[in-house]
């Protein structure tokens, strides 16, 4: 089955700076990769998605970018401002199956300092 | 919309007690489901279903029931609790399994259980 590894665990950076959090994942058919951000006390949120058959997607500050060959990809947020401190997951799954095979990374703790 | 509804959002049980852990969502969404999130392992898939009378389970089952009488609710049964179940809770719906464009998972608030 799927396995998604997620780094880094914690992540501090500095207001305005840029933050990057990566993941690898096993199974070659994934081919959509949604990340998730939780904020302290609720649950995950869905923030970007990206599928194999485009290499990056933008929202404003956040992007993510997909390497397909070498089964990484990974969350970029730009300009960081303090409400982007929040722990986020990326995960993966082939798009043919349901959310039940949706398989999850360990999360990173992203914390913005002003 | 209330959304994805969860309650309680605290408990604490000793060894042994039983609790049912309740979730609502009032979209009309087929899909529901049921995570437990624990320290350095993301969300597990605990239990899910496809619609009201089906349900099957997901990664980590054991020790937990789950039924879904109506579209809303999708209630959660410890039966026997211990320790090792000590977790954050999550509840999920969406319009169906399958993702897609438009189709997303919404999350609940969660519940903390600790088993003593």
């Amino acid at each position: 089955g799927e396995n998604v590894e997620q780094h880094p665990s914690t992540l501090s950076v500095q207001e305005g700076d840029s933050a990057v959090i990566k993941c690898t994942y096993s199974d070659s058919a994934s081919n959509y990769f949604p990340w998730y951000k939780q904020e302290l006390g609720k649950g995950p949120q869905l923030i970007i998605d990206i599928r194999s058959n485009v290499g990056e997607k933008k929202d404003q500050r956040i992007a993510v970018t997909l390497n397909k060959t070498a089964k990484h990809f990974s969350l970029h947020i730009t300009e960081t401002q303090p409400e982007d401190s929040a722990v986020y997951f990326c995960a993966a799954r082939r798009m043919n199956t349901g959310f039940q095979k949706l398989v999850f990374g360990t999360g990173t703790r992203l914390l913005v300092s002003p | 919309n209330a959304g994805v509804t969860q309650t309680p959002k605290f408990q604490v049980l000793k060894t042994g007690q039983s609790m049912t852990l309740q979730c609502a969502q009032d979209m009309n969404h087929e899909y529901m489901s049921w995570y437990r999130q624990d320290p350095g392992m993301g969300l597990r898939l605990i239990h899910y279903s496809v619609g009201a009378g089906i349900t099957d389970q997901g990664e980590v089952p054991n020790g937990y029931n789950v039924s879904r009488s109506t579209t809303e609710d999708f209630p959660l049964r410890l039966l026997s609790a211990a320790p090792s179940q000590t977790s954050v809770y999550f509840c999920a719906s969406s319009y169906s399994r399958s993702g897609g464009a438009g189709n997303e998972q919404f999350f609940g608030p969660g519940t903390r259980l600790t088993v003593l």
